[in-house]
């Protein structure tokens, strides 16, 4: 069974290009999660999603950043104008609340640059 | 949800147990126990949950003292593989709206040949 797929896997941008990061959830679960990790402030939730729709978005940082969940098995977190303080590794991950809600599965992140 | 406290680094040989403690002392009745772990340059990788009763899976045995105050996640015999970041996470088992899994600075275990 494949797990939760990102692309980019590595993505390198010039400071106000617009960034789009994708990802294909586990089939089957009905959460879907954006984090980001940083060194200076490790692993944050940005937004979750609930069969398809979206929960909790009170970790996104600001109206640059904007996520969506078309259907079950696609979402893209968009950063519109990019910035360098947003390079970080950002990882979707995905969840059945059937095998406890707090057990997440993740992928193996996007990691950003932004120059 | 309720504050943990682990320590910042471990060291263990590779192919001796490895005992990573948490502190939990402000548990409530219903929180569980989570541990992730995050391997370099991977996304975090679930291990093992609890309530209350030690639970043992393939990869690893989680020990909860009776108060429910403290943990320990026991890898058995650690391998250079499992050098990496160890998340010890307390949270409601519950859905609802509320699926915010917090994860701190966690403990770097570092298995050495």
């Amino acid at each position: 069974d494949a797990g939760v797929i990102q692309s980019p896997r590595h993505e390198v941008t010039e400071m106000g290009q617009e960034v789009t990061l994708r990802c294909k959830p586990i089939s089957g679960h009905d959460y879907l999660f954006w984090y980001r990790q940083t060194m200076m402030r490790g692993l944050e939730l940005l937004i979750y999603f609930n069969n398809n729709v979206p929960i909790d978005d009170s970790g996104m940082p600001e109206d640059r950043f904007s996520a969506k969940m078309p259907n079950a098995s696609f979402s893209t977190l968009k950063i519109q104008p990019s910035e360098p303080r947003d390079s970080a590794v950002y990882f979707c991950a995905s969840s059945l609340p059937g095998l406890g809600v707090n057990t997440i599965y993740f992928g193996e992140g996007s990691w950003l640059t932004v120059v | 949800d309720a504050k943990t406290t682990q320590p910042t680094s471990m060291d263990c040989a590779e192919g001796r147990a490895a005992n990573l403690p948490c502190n939990h002392s402000t548990i409530s009745g219903n929180e569980y126990v989570y541990w992730y772990r995050q391997i370099h340059s991977q996304g975090p990788q679930y291990i093992i949950h609890g309530l209350k009763n030690n639970e043992t899976n393939e990869m690893a045995s989680l020990i909860i003292t009776e108060d429910r105050k403290s943990s320990t996640l026991i890898l058995p015999h650690a391998t250079l593989r499992d050098t990496a970041v160890y998340y010890c996470i307390v949270r409601f088992n519950s859905g609802g709206s509320n699926y915010k899994l917090t994860f701190g600075k966690g403990t770097l275990l570092t298995v050495n040949p």
